[in-house]
């Protein structure tokens, strides 16, 4: 069982605004910076955010990040079909000598 | 651009020694942290360990006792092994790369195309 919890399904209309959370403790996101991660069926994840609110080069202003305390946040606006994925939260857990956690994931669903 | 290429038998038998090597190529394989992630079928990402290139290693709390990794800087390579499968082992094995330099912190910008490992008599 994930310490990162996120909601097990999100869904959306075309040109919809979604958010998917992601909670976790002081020893993890309270402490240390949040990622997000895209992945498709048969594919590599994506990094789609990282160090809370940041976008690699070449993913859309759509997707944004956002952490406040022990939660965290990734929106997507302008839903599109191809959004259709599931997502992972990930951090850095400072106990038991530090280690990387994602969350259980998020499958979104396109409507 | 950096990429990863992965190798390794697709199939282990139980109580086995699971093996898979990934090699690095248009890139340099110093200074930053190389992990293995896996996701069972039906399940989330579960991250393994990382390596460092000066063969520093963590690992996860869960499978720190069965897991070792290493690295080969002269040869572009780093490698996963995991001990005493069973069934609950059987997953898609991903090498990644960090996103920054000296800096472990979740971010993997960089990924293997995964290598789909059996447990499996």
């Amino acid at each position: 069982q994930s310490v990162l919890t996120q909601p097990p399904s999100a869904s959306g209309s075309p040109g919809q605004r979604v958010t998917i959370s992601c909670s976790g403790s002081s020893s993890n996101i309270g402490r240390n910076t949040v990622n997000w991660y895209q992945h498709l069926p048969g594919t590599a994840p994506k990094l789609l955010i990282y160090d809370n609110d940041q976008r690699p080069s070449g993913v859309p202003d759509r997707f944004s990040g956002s952490k406040s305390g022990t939660s965290a946040s990734l929106a997507i606006s302008g839903l599109q079909s191809e959004d259709e994925a599931e997502y992972y939260c990930a951090a850095w857990e400072d106990s038991l000598n530090g280690h990387v956690l994602f969350g259980g994931g998020t499958k979104l669903t396109v409507l | 651009q950096v990429q990863l290429q992965q190798s390794g038998p697709g199939l282990v038998k139980p109580s086995g020694t699971l093996s898979v090597t990934c090699t690095v190529s248009g890139g340099s394989i110093s200074n930053y942290f190389w992990s293995w992630i896996r996701q069972p079928p039906g399940k989330g990402l579960e991250w393994i360990g990382y390596v460092y290139h000066s063969g520093r290693t963590s690992y996860s709390p869960s499978l720190k006792s069965r897991v070792t990794m290493s690295i080969e800087t002269s040869r572009l390579q780093f490698s996963l092994k995991l001990t005493s499968v069973t069934a609950a082992d059987t997953a898609v094995y991903y090498c990644a790369r960090e996103r920054d330099l000296n800096y472990m912190n979740g971010a993997f910008e960089i990924w293997g195309r995964g290598t789909m490992v059996t447990v499996s008599s």
